[in-house]
């Protein structure tokens, strides 16, 4: 089952902060955030495991509470790079090999 | 270390034709997947694969198939081509040096744009 991502859109002025979320009906183990630019392939940012551990890459982190089977995506003093679509991707574990992606959420970020 | 490579870029296709796409993994990743991807239904999983074996499948009709080479290269194929075909295909590559892909990164192409007409 996809899972759901909110906002649908942001739109941010340079150095604003924004928080991406993503949620799922199924027990997770795992979230993968993935950053899109519109004409290119999907770019990873980080993956999350079960244990509500939270990550960081620069000025962008993610936390993951298993237990509310959500997560969220920080992004702090957005920078104009920052723009495009951010998809957060859930596996439920197991022998499962596949990626289940929320549709997405378009994140601008205006000078 | 060179990353995901999918051929052709770019191709148009008649309804009814057949269509190979092509991946070329990173190097020493053995696991490939391949995803759908269009405006309103998002990132869409079709199949996986790992040493020549398909693990995984998405909900996608028969017309849709897929295979790995020894080589951990893999083409997906597509026949009797329809109009709702059309979409951005892009294909990722996983080390899955563990036993789940939970832990492990899959890594995207550029993808191959599929119009049909």
């Amino acid at each position: 089952q996809q899972p759901v991502q909110s906002p649908q859109a942001v739109i941010l002025r340079e150095g604003e902060d924004a928080v991406i979320n993503c949620s799922s009906s199924k027990a997770l183990y795992s979230v993968h955030w993935y950053r899109q630019k519109h004409g290119e392939a999907p770019v990873f940012l980080m993956i999350l495991l079960k244990g509500g551990e939270q990550k960081g890459h620069e000025k962008i982190s993610a936390s993951f509470n298993e237990k509310k089977q959500q997560s969220s995506l920080y992004l702090t003093a957005s920078q104009l790079s920052y723009s495009g679509t951010y998809f957060c991707g859930t596996s439920p574990g197991g022998s499962n090999y596949k990626l289940t992606f929320g549709k997405g959420t378009l994140l601008t970020v205006n000078p | 270390k060179a990353g995901v490579t999918q051929t052709p870029r770019y191709l148009i296709k008649t309804r009814g034709q057949q269509v190979t796409l092509s991946c070329s993994p990173i190097s020493g990743h053995r696991s490939v997947s391949w995803y759908q991807q269009t405006p309103g239904q998002g990132l869409q999983f079709l199949f996986e694969y790992f040493s020549e074996t398909q693990r995984n499948k998405g909900n996608f009709p028969g017309r849709f198939s897929g295979r790995q080479f020894s080589n951990s290269r893999s083409e997906m194929n597509v026949s009797t081509l329809e109009l709702g075909d059309s979409a951005l295909y892009l294909c990722a590559s996983s080390s899955q040096q563990g036993s789940r892909l939970s832990g492990n990164t899959i890594y995207f192409g550029e993808g191959s744009w599929l119009t049909v007409v």
